[in-house]
């Protein structure tokens, strides 16, 4: 079964506006992680945020924010003001704790796309 | 911060050939791992280490193969290249349960 699902192959947004990518998981661990990856296509893996499966308050890091949503098994990552830059496709992944090699298991990606 | 480093970052290889990736962190980490991914597709785990002398398939089943005999070094061997195994290769390690995975640059191996 698949762990993490990204619905949207592909989205365009308009320089300075906000984009929100969908991401749910599926576990039956209490605890996990979820992080969302930024991979340009120059092809490295850039690290962009974390949440914790008990953290209470959403994570937030500049202008990356992750909307949590643990009952629905919801994990979408917010980029406001979007620039240019931002073009590049971005992964949701998990890694569950009973998962002893620490692994992370990956979404299919969202290739995102910013028009000026 | 580029902790872990990946060589060469473009190869080009006749099928047939054996190839050796490179791969090496800084970090003192434990646990290493190897990702293949087709261009525009998800990652896939085909090898994963959780310290010397340990080496474990991963997810998706690969004809390469790994060694772990110093905690920095985790390198992926082809024998023999094929077409097939034209791919990314990323290459990541990781401290802690809660600690964020760190991807080398990568190696796009294209077998001609």
């Amino acid at each position: 079964a698949q762990k993490i699902t990204q619905t949207q192959p592909g989205m365009f947004v308009q320089e300075k506006e906000a984009v929100t990518l969908d991401c749910t998981y599926d576990t039956s661990d209490q605890s996990y992680g979820l992080f969302w990856y930024k991979q340009p296509s120059s092809g490295e893996m850039i690290f962009l945020i974390y949440q914790g499966s008990y953290d209470e308050q959403n994570a937030t890091e500049g202008r990356y924010s992750l909307n949590f949503q643990k009952a629905r098994k919801s994990a979408n990552l917010v980029i406001s003001a979007s620039q240019l830059g931002d073009s590049a496709m971005y992964f949701c992944a998990m890694r569950e704790a009973t998962s002893n090699d620490y692994k992370l298991s990956f979404g299919a990606g969202t290739t995102v796309t910013v028009r000026a | 911060e580029a902790d872990i480093y990946q060589t060469p970052r473009y190869l080009v290889i006749g099928t047939g050939k054996k190839i050796t990736l490179e791969c090496s962190q800084t970090m003192g980490h434990d646990k290493m791992y190897w990702y293949q991914q087709d261009p525009g597709m998800e990652l896939h785990l085909i090898h994963y280490s959780y310290g010397v002398n340990s080496t474990e398939k991963g997810d998706l089943s690969s004809e390469s193969t790994v060694s772990r005999i110093r905690t920095e070094h985790f390198p992926l061997t082809l024998e023999s290249a094929r077409p097939s195994h034209t791919s990314q290769y990323l290459c990541a390690s990781s401290e802690t349960l809660y600690s964020k995975m760190n991807f080398g640059s990568g190696t796009r191996l294209t077998v001609v």
